[in-house]
């Protein structure tokens, strides 16, 4: 079953702006991590945070994440058009990883020069 | 370091055949993941394999199926393919030895195309 679900499903902004992308998720878990797909390619991993952590960045990437209310936001600053892509919230959940990763069913960013 | 390396990158298929498909993980990586990716229905688990054990498996029928070698190398296996098994199938190796803890590395995936 899907767990992460992002949120919007498509985002089309000018180069230069920043992107904001949410995930909500529905159980415990151990971590959440994003990803990155071209199109029709394999998954780039971007950043993992840790349940115990709030915030982290990577470069241009920023996430939060906020435990009680089962949700994390990927911020991409100054966007490019190499950006255009698709972005997937991932999660692990704390009760033994039965079902790997979860995975939501992504936001589609599409960056226009 | 060479990546997850998936082959073959594309294939057809007619229904009621069987599919083999081989990943092959970054080096050092004993866990490798499958993953079905599909427009309707994302991401699915199929199964992670550690140590040629398989470690998990997600909601998919029996016809799916899977193994690893001592080398860590992994091959899935569709049989009796539908036309619903039309997808992206995707493998991914990661270094941690619990399951779900650190990042995935995902290899190109293998594009079955089921008429």
């Amino acid at each position: 079953s899907q767990q992460g679900e992002e949120d919007p499903q498509a985002l089309s902004i000018q180069e230069g702006e920043n992107a904001t992308m949410n995930c909500s998720y529905k159980t415990s878990i151990n971590n959440l991590q994003w990803y990155r797909q071209n199109s029709g390619r394999g998954l780039v991993h971007l950043i993992l945070i840790r349940s115990n952590e709030r915030e982290k960045h990577s470069g241009r990437l920023r996430v939060t994440l906020d435990t009680s209310k089962k949700s994390s936001s990927l911020l991409i600053t100054a966007s490019r058009a190499a950006d255009t892509a698709s972005y997937f919230c991932a999660t692990g959940d704390s009760g033994g990883g039965a079902d790997g990763l979860t995975f939501g069913k992504g936001t589609h960013l599409i960056i226009q020069p | 370091k060479a990546g997850v390396t998936q082959t073959p990158r594309y294939l057809i298929k007619t229904r009621g055949q069987q599919v083999t498909l081989s990943c092959s993980p970054i080096s050092g990586h004993r866990s490798v993941s499958w993953y079905q990716q599909t427009p309707g229905q994302g991401l699915q688990f199929l199964f992670e394999y550690f140590s040629e054990t398989q470690r998990n498996k997600g909601n998919f029928p029996g016809r799916f199926s899977g193994r690893q070698f001592s080398n860590s190398r992994s091959e899935m296996n569709v049989s009796t393919l539908e036309l619903g098994d039309s997808a992206l199938y995707l493998c991914a190796s990661s270094l941690p030895a619990v399951p779900n803890t650190g990042e995935l590395f995902f290899g190109e995936g293998s594009r079955l195309t089921v008429l």
